[in-house]
């Protein structure tokens, strides 16, 4: 069965140090990867998307960075993070047909401080 | 682009009442569209998925919902709540064709006894 993995499951960081999240797919193959940002109020921010190894969809704007090394791993980075980088950021993976469930990693709580 | 719009950022409703949770959504597309529930310090399920079959989508839990496109709407209904819905919900869309998803901005869900 297929298994996602996200790691830490809480961070706290001060202003201007660096981040990566990493999230791990196991038991599937060419999986849809996602990174999104939940804050309170506002629901789920897609962040990035990525369908494929190197393939990265930036969504928003920002500090932060995607990198898909591997077909199953999706790192998400910043160089120097910021007090508005704070938040719980989820990885998520889905097949690689169209309007696919979506399968979601317990989550990421930081805090930058 | 697509996106969606949740009416209401918190519904109340008495135990064994029904539940209406109000969803509309934009899109220059046939769309795809979700309902995914979030317990408290649990991950995101998925409720139920519109795939442009069936108008009226059976989900989990006793929870249904309706696509009216002339409404542009997928509000999300049970016929009795139960104090285990009590969650938040999100509401998503997916233009047919892409592997982009755009959540709501969610809607917490509080039964009372």
């Amino acid at each position: 069965s297929q298994t996602i993995h996200q790691w830490p499951a809480t961070l706290v960081q001060p202003v201007g140090s660096p981040l990566s999240l990493e999230c791990t797919v196991e038991g599937t193959s060419n999986p849809n990867l996602y990174w999104y940002r939940q804050a309170a109020g506002r629901g789920l921010q897609l962040l990035f998307y990525s369908v494929g190894i190197g393939q990265i969809s930036s969504e928003v704007p920002q500090n932060l960075s995607a990198s898909r090394p591997q077909d199953r791993q999706f790192i998400l980075s910043s160089k120097k993070l910021l007090l508005s980088d704070s938040g719980f950021y989820l990885c998520a993976w889905s097949g690689d047909s169209h309007n696919e469930k979506l399968f979601f990693g317990s989550g990421t709580q930081l805090s930058v401080l | 682009a697509q996106s969606v719009t949740q009416l209401d950022s918190h519904v109340s409703v008495s135990e064994g009442t029904p539940v209406l949770l109000r969803c509309n959504y934009s899109s220059s597309y046939s769309p795809s569209l979700f309902w995914y529930v979030q317990h408290p310090n649990k991950g995101l399920q998925l409720l139920l998925k519109y795939t442009s079959a069936a108008t009226l989508v059976k989900g989990i839990n006793g929870f249904e919902a309706e696509f009216k496109k002339s409404e542009t709407s997928f509000h999300l209904t049970k016929p009795s709540a139960h104090m285990s819905d009590a969650a938040e919900y999100f509401c998503v869309v997916s233009r047919g064709g892409t592997y982009k998803y755009i959540f709501g901005t969610g809607t917490r869900l509080k039964v009372l006894a």
